[in-house]
């Protein structure tokens, strides 16, 4: 059975950092492309980035690129979102969710989200 | 990127109605849509894909159509247990940026 759970959310100053993991079981991060998405309330979710199956491709929003990266380490099943620069912006509970196949959507799982605010 | 624009933003419905909700694509997406279903405090939840295929365990009353710019999700009877927000989401796109549409919440008229 698929379990995506995330963590390291909280409330950071503006221009801070923070880390995401997300943990994943019941399948191999070597066979899924794995994305990170964020949704502010009341609003769509919004796709933030994406590692290929083998680690080798990865996108970014525009939102995000150059501030975020994501990575990950095969042995502890676990995909990151290392968030730099942070801005106001950015508070949104974030997701991280698994590919149906391959690297792209649609998104057949995703964790309970971590949430992520952003204040001074 | 593409904008996913659906409507009607909310929709009052009772039990048993058949409820149909419209997505639009700022261009083609071809077949490359998927609907969500979002319970409150859940994650989204897979519909369909490839704007038919249902995904695992999804009941038969939810069916999607459409191709290029307009698709629909209709619902045969509504059931309680469909009270939610229901997204599309476009992933035509490559590099890969798919993106949604703001929501249809559907609630008990």
């Amino acid at each position: 059975q698929v379990s995506l759970v995330e963590s390291g959310g909280g409330v950071v100053r503006p221009g801070r950092s923070l880390r995401l993991s997300c943990s994943a079981s019941g399948f191999s991060l070597t066979s899924y492309g794995m994305h990170w998405v964020r949704q502010a309330p009341g609003l769509g979710p919004e796709w933030v980035a994406v590692m290929s199956f083998d680690g080798s491709v990865k996108y970014y929003a525009d939102s995000v690129l150059g501030r975020f990266a994501i990575s990950r380490d095969i042995s502890r099943s676990t995909v990151f979102l290392q968030m730099n620069n942070l801005r106001r912006d950015d508070t949104a509970l974030y997701y991280c969710a698994k590919s149906l196949w391959g690297f792209q959507p649609p998104f057949d799982s995703w964790g309970q989200g971590t949430q992520v605010i952003v204040t001074s | 990127d593409i904008v996913m624009t659906q409507s009607p933003a909310t929709l009052s419905v009772s039990p048993g109605e058949r409820v149909t909700l419209s997505c639009r694509a700022s261009q083609s997406v071809r077949n490359y849509l998927a609907w969500y279903q979002q319970k409150p405090g859940q994650a989204p939840k897979l519909l369909l894909y490839g704007v038919t295929t249902r995904a695992t365990g999804v009941p038969a009353r939810f069916s999607g159509s459409g191709s290029g710019t307009d698709f629909t999700l209709s619902i045969s009877s509504l059931q309680s247990e469909d009270f939610a927000v229901y997204y599309c989401q476009q992933y035509s796109t490559w590099p890969p940026r798919t993106t949604f549409g703001g929501g249809t919440k559907v609630d008990v008229k």
